[in-house]
């Protein structure tokens, strides 16, 4: 079975500031993986994803991630913080052949002025 | 592409009445999934139709919950004689053929009274 944690459900920035937001993942075979963003009152939009390839994946709005095997983490990066960015963060698995995404609880990111 | 759609957007109900949601996924796209999201949790996921064949159901959907697509096109999820325990926001998502990339809906939030 797959599973996802997301630590922290809650991380709180200042504008301009690094975002990281985690998340590690089990899986017994390669994973798919996934950062969707959720604003308020809305479904899920797909910032990036990860399957095969390249480790390091760049996502829209700045975002980017890096896929580490020996971790078995897929952690959610940007630069530099905006105010705009202020949403709800999932992490998600899946695997080759496979119809359904497993999510993490999520990650509400906070930007303050 | 007019992205996928759902309709209610919200629905409030009284215990024990039926409701029905509607999704329509994305025109070329003949995968079509259902999760269900309680507040400050991930989506969990439901049930995946592959055109009009249901291919899997999850145990969290039980006997009070059916899910139908006739026509390969559009699905219905159905919910017969609501408990105050299935209010939550069911999303509905949509892929194409050997595609992982799940599109969400914007989601239609339930709420038993």
């Amino acid at each position: 079975a797959q599973s996802v944690t997301q630590l922290g459900s809650h991380v709180s920035v200042s504008e301009g500031a690094l975002v990281l937001l985690r998340c590690n993942y089990s899986s017994s075979v390669p994973p798919y993986l996934f950062w969707y963003v959720q604003y308020p009152n809305q479904g899920l939009q797909l910032l990036l994803k990860y399957t095969t390839g390249a480790t390091l994946v760049k996502g829209i709005n700045g975002f980017e991630a890096e896929f580490k095997k020996s971790e078995t983490s897929f952690h959610l990066t940007k630069p530099s913080a905006h105010m705009s960015d202020a949403a709800e963060y999932f992490c998600a698995v899946s695997r080759k052949g496979a119809q359904k995404l497993v999510f993490g609880q999520g990650t509400r990111l906070t930007i303050n002025p | 592409d007019t992205g996928v759609s759902q309709d209610p957007r919200h629905k409030i109900t009284k215990r024990g009445q039926n409701v029905t949601f509607r999704c329509d996924p994305i025109s070329e796209h003949n995968r079509l999934y259902w999760y269900r999201q309680t507040l400050g949790q991930g989506p969990e996921f439901l049930t995946y139709f592959q055109n009009e064949a249901q291919l899997e159901k999850s145990r969290l959907l039980s006997d009070r919950f059916s899910a139908e697509r006739p026509k390969g096109s559009f699905s219905t999820l159905e919910i017969q004689r609501t408990e105050q325990g299935d209010s939550a926001m069911y999303l509905c998502a949509s892929s194409g053929t050997g595609q992982e990339t799940q599109y969400f809906g914007p989601g239609t939030r339930l709420l038993v009274l």
